[in-house]
């Protein structure tokens, strides 16, 4: 399988406790996006990464929050001191970077299936 | 701040009439758009996406839209729905370099 991949798939945690996802994006993309999903909401933004720069964070990644993409290929993401309020899917994608002329593959972000967090 | 409005929270509809499915964005120079499906615990799909050049764009599985500047919309059409074409939609824009922006989601029921 050459798609995104996440793991786990789902996760349930006591609140308090520390989590962290995994995301390996498709190899040849050196952009990589978290989003977090709730009930009835479309992805919102948390980070982006260009290789192992991590270039973008929203005002969502609170300082609970860290992420990481050591080599520039696949990702964490960490969640310290879980809330109820963090249960979610937290979904990643990535996408193909290029210094020459945007083609349309270079838009084009590819998701993994996401990550289900429930917090008790 | 940036955003994208889907109006419709939930579209049902018989199987095999047509549906169109309501995007509209906050005015930008330049965008770039994207409708997405998300089948049931599933990451997202793309349908299809407007870049530039013909505002009308076909997409997988018989969908198309059409992006239109003066009325920032992005509204996605089907002429004939399949039960198969139940699922979550949901549109999306990137205005800057890197960001992309997701509308809440339409669902889409289609009765038979």
């Amino acid at each position: 399988d050459t798609g995104v991949s996440q793991n786990p798939r789902h996760k349930i945690t006591k609140r308090g406790q520390n989590v962290t996802f995994r995301c390996d994006p498709i190899s040849e993309h050196n952009r990589l996006y978290w989003y977090r999903q709730t009930l009835g909401q479309g992805p919102e933004f948390l980070t982006y990464f260009q290789n192992e720069a991590q270039l973008e964070k929203s005002r969502l990644l609170s300082d609970r929050f860290s992420a990481e993409r050591p080599k520039g290929s696949f990702s964490t993401l960490e969640i310290q001191r879980t809330e109820q309020g963090d249960s979610a899917m937290y979904l990643c994608a990535s996408r193909r970077g290029t210094s020459g002329r945007a083609t349309s593959s270079y838009n084009e972000q590819f998701f993994g299936p996401g990550t289900r967090l429930t917090v008790l | 701040a940036q955003s994208v409005t889907q109006l419709d929270s939930q579209v049902p509809v018989f199987e095999e009439a047509p549906v169109e499915l309501r995007c509209n964005y906050s005015s930008s120079v330049s965008v770039y758009l994207f409708w997405y499906v998300q089948y049931p615990n599933q990451g997202l799909q793309l349908l299809l996406k407007y870049l530039s050049g013909s505002t009308l764009v076909k997409g997988i599985n018989g969908f198309e839209a059409e992006f239109n500047k003066s009325q920032t919309s992005f509204h996605l059409r089907k002429p004939s729905v399949h039960i198969s074409d139940t699922a979550e939609y949901f549109c999306a824009v990137r205005y800057n370099f890197n960001k992309f922006y997701f509308g809440s989601g339409t669902k889409l029921n289609v009765k038979p």
